[in-house]
This record gives C-alpha cells, structure tokens and sequence, in this order.
C-alpha cells in the first residue's frame, strides 16, 4: 500500500494569503486526487492531479482558486489562493493503487483563516 | 448518477453490543463499495471493500458488511462494540474510473 505525507501538518493563515500543500507518495502513482473536508462535513474532490496534464476539477472549484501542480509521479501540490475564513477545512490528497482497487488517503492538512 | 446514503448521521451504542451503520448506494451498474474510518484528529483508513467477489465482506478490527443487490444496501456491522470504535464512518461508492463519492459520513459514539 501506497504510504502518503502531507505538509504542513496544519496551519493558521490570514484572509487574504495563500498556501501551498504539499503531498509526497513513497511509490509512483498515475492518478493523485485532492479533497476538502469542511468541519463537521464529508469529503468533497476538488481535483484529480495527472502528471503532465492539467489538474480536471470538479464543479465548484475553479484552477484560479485552487492551483495544482504535478511535476512528477511522486509529488503534487494544491495552493489554495486569496484565503477567506470559508476555507477552513482539512485538505486531503489520495492516489489510487489499481493494484488494490482502493485509494490511500495521506493525513490531511488543517487550515484555519482568521 | 452516482450517489450514496448514509441513513443515521450519528449512532450511539454501548459497549459490547452490536453496531450497525447504514448505507444505501445508488448506480446504474455493479459498483465498487467501501467503508472508511475517521479517528479524531486522524486520517482515513480503510475497513473494508467489495468488488464484486463475496457479499459477506470481513474487513479490519471485527467490521463486515454485506452488499444487497436487491435492496442497494452496504450496511457495516460489528458483533461487539469496542471504546475505540468511537470514530466517523463514511461508506464510499466507486462508479468507475478511479473517482470515488463519499457519504456524509455517520458519528459513531460507544458507551460506557
């Protein structure tokens, strides 16, 4: 099984900035998938991550909002831009492993937005 | 399209009797199916999945469910209820091509 990290771990940010996370996957994977978990809510794609394609996001979520990147098969980033206190959620990267027809899920990450 | 219900939003049980967590799928063919468990503060794990092999799946720390064609149903169950089941619940549905949709998820809480 696919062994995924996330940083930062958590953090607190202004309205108004941006951050970038970060997901590493200890083995190559195709397909790399970003979530966001509102508090007291269930997961929600944002976007799955190609490598060397465009991220496809899901209604809702606009490129503009939230870059990605995939520079690899082992690493992708989602910066989410122009933070506003709505965007306090924990954001959640996954890959898919065909292999066991299941998706890993890393940590998460836990962002506030005073 | 593709959906998943899950009927209780928060279940509470006490310790050493059964649980049960409903879930309720919708597909217009065969789809892949999947409990996952939050800890608090923690990430996603993976209890158990069907993909069309056995009905009676057995997954991890004593869960299994059961896939009911007929009725759309992946109902988790658990003989005994443990402390450190408290957790959330979220049954998954896969349609296909590697996307996977989420439940809103069902608090389970044990009671002393």
């Amino acid at each position: 099984s696919a062994v995924i990290s996330q940083k930062p771990s958590r953090d607190i940010c202004q309205r108004g900035t941006s951050l970038t996370i970060q997901c590493q996957v200890d083995s190559q994977v195709t397909m790399m998938f970003w979530y966001r978990q509102q508090p007291g809510q269930s997961l929600t794609l944002i976007a799955t991550a190609n490598q060397g394609s465009e991220a496809t996001y899901e209604s809702g979520f606009v490129i503009d909002k939230f870059p990605i990147s995939r520079p690899n098969l082992t690493f992708s980033t989602l910066t989410v831009s122009n933070m506003s206190p709505e965007d306090s959620s924990i954001y959640l990267c996954s890959v898919e492993d065909l292999a066991y027809n299941e998706q890993f899920f890393g940590p998460g990450t836990r962002l506030t937005v005073l | 399209a593709q959906s998943v219900t899950q009927l209780d939003s928060h279940v509470s049980v006490s310790e050493g009797t059964p649980v049960l967590l409903r879930c309720n799928y919708s597909s217009s063919y065969s789809p892949s199916l999947f409990w996952y468990v939050q800890h608090p503060n923690k990430g996603l794990q993976l209890l158990l999945k069907y993909t069309s092999a056995a009905t009676l799946v057995k997954g991890i720390n004593g869960f299994e469910a059961e896939f009911k064609k007929s009725e759309t149903s992946f109902h988790l169950t658990k003989p005994s209820a443990h402390m450190s089941d408290a957790a959330e619940y979220f049954c998954v549905v896969s349609p296909g091509a590697s996307k996977i949709i989420f439940g809103s998820g069902t608090r389970l809480s044990i009671r002393p």
